[in-house]
């Protein structure tokens, strides 16, 4: 069984730029939900989809959006890149609408904002 | 909202011996779930233990075990006879049992180093 897929791994990105991230879940997992994660912050819940809706959303603000699509695949997008976007973007897909048991992450995407 | 809180920046252990990772969080619900995640140099995080707080009985995967004190809020990991393998980053983590969909909370994370 295939694991969370996230590409791509490493990007480098200039200030001011967008940048999009993909995060294919296990098969058959509705849920996907992203994390922020850096050396300060730890990791931050960005959002989570469910069915093509989000059903959460963290404190981050509106430059950063996400989607899913009907094949549970799901993307987000960060628009007018800063410095500070620069992280590891994890993905996570679990099988239940309450993930209880637990999620799947996948090995996550390296921004650097330069 | 929920915290959890991971005292421990960096810890180590010697190969074959027992280390014990401390985790604490702070809830007002009775229903939630408790999880370890570890993640290697790899950036992968792997789940490696669950606990349903309804459940008395504390979990246990093979050299992983966990000490649920929920009165105290308290959710330790214990990994016996230490590998190198074992070395990485832990995270504690909390969800809410919920309908709410609420998110997994993680705490700071842990440094595992195993020396051989």
């Amino acid at each position: 069984k295939a694991g969370v897929t996230q590409t791509p791994r490493y990007l480098i990105k200039t200030r001011g730029q967008q940048v999009t991230l993909s995060c294919s879940p296990i098969s058959g997992h509705r849920s996907v939900s992203w994390y922020q994660q850096t050396p300060g912050q730890g990791l931050q819940f960005l959002f989570e989809y469910f069915s093509e809706t989000q059903r959460n959303k963290g404190n981050f603000p509106g430059r950063f959006s996400g989607r899913q699509f009907s094949n549970s695949r799901s993307e987000m997008n960060v628009s007018t890149l800063e410095l500070g976007d620069s992280a590891l973007y994890l993905c996570a897909s679990s099988s239940g609408s309450v993930g209880i048991r637990g999620y799947t992450f996948g090995s996550g995407t390296r921004l650097t904002v330069v | 909202a929920q915290t959890v809180t991971q005292s421990q920046p960096e810890m180590s252990v010697q190969e074959a011996e027992t280390v014990t990772l401390s985790c604490t969080y702070d809830t007002s619900e009775s229903d939630y779930y408790l999880f370890w995640y570890k993640q290697p140099p790899s950036r992968q995080m792997i789940l490696v233990i669950r606990q349903e707080a309804y459940k008395q009985q504390n979990a246990t995967e093979n050299r992983f075990s966990v000490n649920f004190q929920k009165a105290a809020k308290s959710f330790s990991l214990k990994i016996s006879d230490s590998q190198l393998g074992d070395a990485a980053m832990y995270f504690c983590a909390y969800r809410s049992a919920d309908s709410g969909n609420t998110p997994l909370v993680f705490g700071k994370g842990t440094r595992l180093s195993v020396i051989a």
